[in-house]
């Protein structure tokens, strides 16, 4: 069965605080997908990233960054300089990449995070 | 470009009472799903849609739920009746085809239904 684990519920950081989310993943698929998604108080889930399973590479889109291992089953994902605009509730997924749920997303329970000023 | 629209924003009912919500999709996006967000959790996918056929609805409680996609482009999710256990927030989503070599591709979320059953 496949299953997103993301073990903080919430976390707390003063603005230009690093701050990191974890994700462990598991699926016994060999071909998958992995994706975070950010839910601000609006409600609406924005993309933020896909990774897929053979692509192990980090990588970073400004203050954000993602490094993936398949060693740990982790997808952790990184703010740096954190700003109140980050503030949300983020969310890891996972995707099986064949088969005839694929393309279906598992998410996590997310993470609130909240950014003070 | 537009974005994936849903209506209403929120709903009111009382139990027992039918409901729908309708979703447009992404604009040449081929794949719709609609998924039911319980509040502190994630999504979890109710139906998913291939142009106009279901192919993955193992998640839908048919004996009060249904959906339809006639023509392969906006959907509507019906509840009847509905449960106080149904407040939720009822998300739509789309994707295009997966890119060469993909079998997976992002999945663009709307705002939302809110729906309340008293």
């Amino acid at each position: 069965a496949q299953k997103v684990t993301q073990a903080q519920t919430e976390i707390s950081v003063v603005e230009k605080e690093d701050v990191t989310l974890d994700c462990v993943y598991e699926t016994r698929d060999t071909t998958y997908y992995l994706f975070w998604y950010k839910q601000p108080p609006s409600g609406e889930l924005v993309f933020l990233i896909r990774r897929n399973s053979f692509d192990e590479q980090n990588e970073i889109s400004g203050r954000y960054s993602w490094n993936f291992q398949k060693s740990t089953s982790s997808f952790n994902f990184t703010i740096t300089a954190s700003q109140v605009v980050d503030s949300a509730v983020y969310f890891c997924a996972l995707s099986s990449g064949y088969g005839g749920s694929q393309g279906n997303l598992i998410f996590g329970k997310g993470t609130k995070l909240s950014v003070k000023p | 470009e537009a974005g994936v629209v849903q209506s209403p924003r929120y709903k009111i009912i009382e139990k027992k009472q039918p409901v729908a919500f309708w979703c447009n999709p992404i604009s040449g996006h081929n794949t719709l799903y609609w998924y039911l967000q319980n509040l502190g959790q994630g999504p979890e996918l109710l139906i998913r849609y291939e142009n106009e056929e279901a192919v993955d609805d193992s998640q839908l409680p048919k004996d009060r739920f249904s959906a339809e996609r006639l023509k392969g482009v906006d959907s509507t999710l019906k509840i009847q009746p509905a449960e106080l256990g149904d407040s939720a927030v009822y998300l739509c989503a789309s994707s295009p085809l997966p890119r060469p070599g993909q079998s997976n591709n992002e999945q663009f979320f709307g705002p939302g239904t809110r729906l309340t059953v008293l």
